[in-house]
């Protein structure tokens, strides 16, 4: 079975410093990994996508994630936070079989950027 | 990467009415999504379809039918709208199934029903 934590429903910084999201996964099988961000009233953007190659995935926007398998972790990382950071941010799992319906999505992350 | 188009942005229907929300794809992708996202619940699938004419239901169907008539469109209907069904719509298209390809999504359409 496929699940995704999102571990902070909340995560506040100042402009400048760094972010951290965090996102734990239950997988079966070795899972392809995404995270999207939302921002207010527009759809879900692609930010990066881990499918089993490097471990360490770079994404648009200065955004940056490690698979971690021995801790289940796919935490979104940004060396500098920008004020047009401030979004919500979902990360996402794939189901280990094909077929069309295999996403399953965290319950979201609100990040506020203080100026 | 596709582009996305769902038809309207902003929509306000009056309870009982048929409601037709659009989405519109700009290339010839077989798998498209209609999910509803409300706060605190995230993202519930409620319909998709992996080719012309085939559908299939998700979590959430039950109020919704959908239709493919061509590849590029897949349109979500409310057959009688009722004020729980006020939420956010996003559609969504992937191409193939492969494991690893992920969802492209719309802007959504805020639907409010009075």
């Amino acid at each position: 079975a496929q699940s995704v934590t999102q571990l902070d429903s909340h995560v506040s910084v100042s402009e400048g410093t760094p972010v951290l999201l965090r996102c734990n996964y239950s997988s079966s099988y070795s899972p392809s990994l995404f995270w999207y961000v939302q921002h207010p009233n527009k759809g879900l953007q692609l930010l990066l996508k881990y499918t089993s190659a490097a471990t360490l995935v770079k994404g648009i926007n200065g955004f940056e994630a490690e698979f971690k398998k021995s801790e289940t972790s796919f935490h979104l990382t940004k060396p500098s936070a920008h004020m047009s950071d401030a979004a919500e941010y979902f990360c996402v799992v794939s189901a280990d079989q094909t077929g069309a319906n295999n996403l399953f999505f965290g319950t979201g992350t609100r990040l506020t950027v203080i100026p | 990467d596709v582009k996305v188009t769902q038809s309207s942005r902003y929509l306000v229907k009056r309870t009982g009415e048929k409601v037709f929300l659009e989405c519109v794809q700009d290339m010839d992708h077989e798998n498209m999504f209609w999910y509803r996202q409300d706060p605190g619940l995230g993202l519930r699938l409620i319909y998709f379809s992996y080719d012309v004419k085939m559908k299939e239901k998700g979590d959430i169907p039950e109020g919704y039918s959908v239709s493919r008539e061509k590849k590029e469109r897949f349109s979500l209907i409310l057959e009688s709208a009722s004020t729980n069904q006020t939420s956010m719509y996003l559609c969504a298209v992937r191409q193939g199934i492969r494991i690893g390809q992920p969802q492209h999504f719309g802007d959504g359409t805020r639907l409010s029903i009075l």
